[in-house]
């Protein structure tokens, strides 16, 4: 049964640290989400991708985050500095127009 | 933009009572429509899809019909069980869009037995 798989599921870390999470989508499937949820704010679009190139980034932070896909079978997300306001779930997924988006489990992201 | 709007939360009704949860949307070309639900710690889940106008998606008891005439996409099962307790997410996606889904805030939905 094909999957998006999110690693870690949980990271606690210090404000000022690095993070990155990593994801890896559908074989197959040609779009990458990153999408970060909270209580606050709902589900949020971060980036995304078409055939690995960035398409749309608007709604992440340029200072701090960063999102790349350096193959088809890796998509990541970094945060650096970390702060405690990054505090979330960042959701990956893939999928297209047709077929909709297909979510992992999600990286919950504690800064203290 | 395009835009997905839904009822807000938190609905909560008897178990086997008719469910309805309103979605009403915004785009500029001929979207594909999708209703999400998301458990407690988990991901959101594709729960059903519709990718033209009077298309019909069901799933696991729940249906919900494109609309082009009123631009809606209202979701509906007619005998809910406690666990359809969940947050359920209406979402487009628009051609022009190079395949972006855009959610909707999303309806939490509880149950009593």
């Amino acid at each position: 049964d094909a999957r998006v798989t999110q690693t870690p599921r949980h990271k606690v870390t210090e404000m000022g640290q690095e993070v990155t999470m990593r994801c890896q989508p559908i074989l197959g499937h040609n779009t990458v989400f990153w999408y970060r949820q909270t209580m606050m704010q709902g589900l949020e679009l971060l980036a995304y991708f078409r055939n690995r190139a960035p398409l749309d980034d608007s709604g992440m932070p340029k200072d701090r985050f960063s999102a790349e896909m350096p193959d088809a079978t890796l998509a990541t997300l970094k945060i650096q500095p970390s702060e405690p306001r990054d505090s979330a779930v960042y959701f990956c997924a893939s999928g297209s127009r047709a077929v909709g988006a297909f979510f992992g489990q999600g990286t919950r992201l504690t800064v203290v | 933009g395009d835009s997905v709007t839904q009822m807000e939360g938190p609905v909560t009704l008897s178990e086997e009572a008719f469910l309805t949860i309103n979605c009403t949307y915004t785009a500029t070309g001929y979207p594909s429509l999708f209703w999400y639900v998301q458990y407690p710690g988990e991901g959101l889940q594709l729960l059903l899809k519709a990718t033209k106008a009077d298309d019909k998606g069901s799933n696991k008891g729940f249906e919900a019909t494109y609309r082009k005439e009123t631009t809606s996409f209202h979701l509906e099962k007619g005998s809910v069980q406690v666990s359809d307790s969940a947050v359920y997410f209406c979402a487009l996606s628009d051609q022009d869009s190079a395949s972006k889904i855009i959610f909707g805030s999303g309806t939490r939905l509880s149950i009593r037995p």
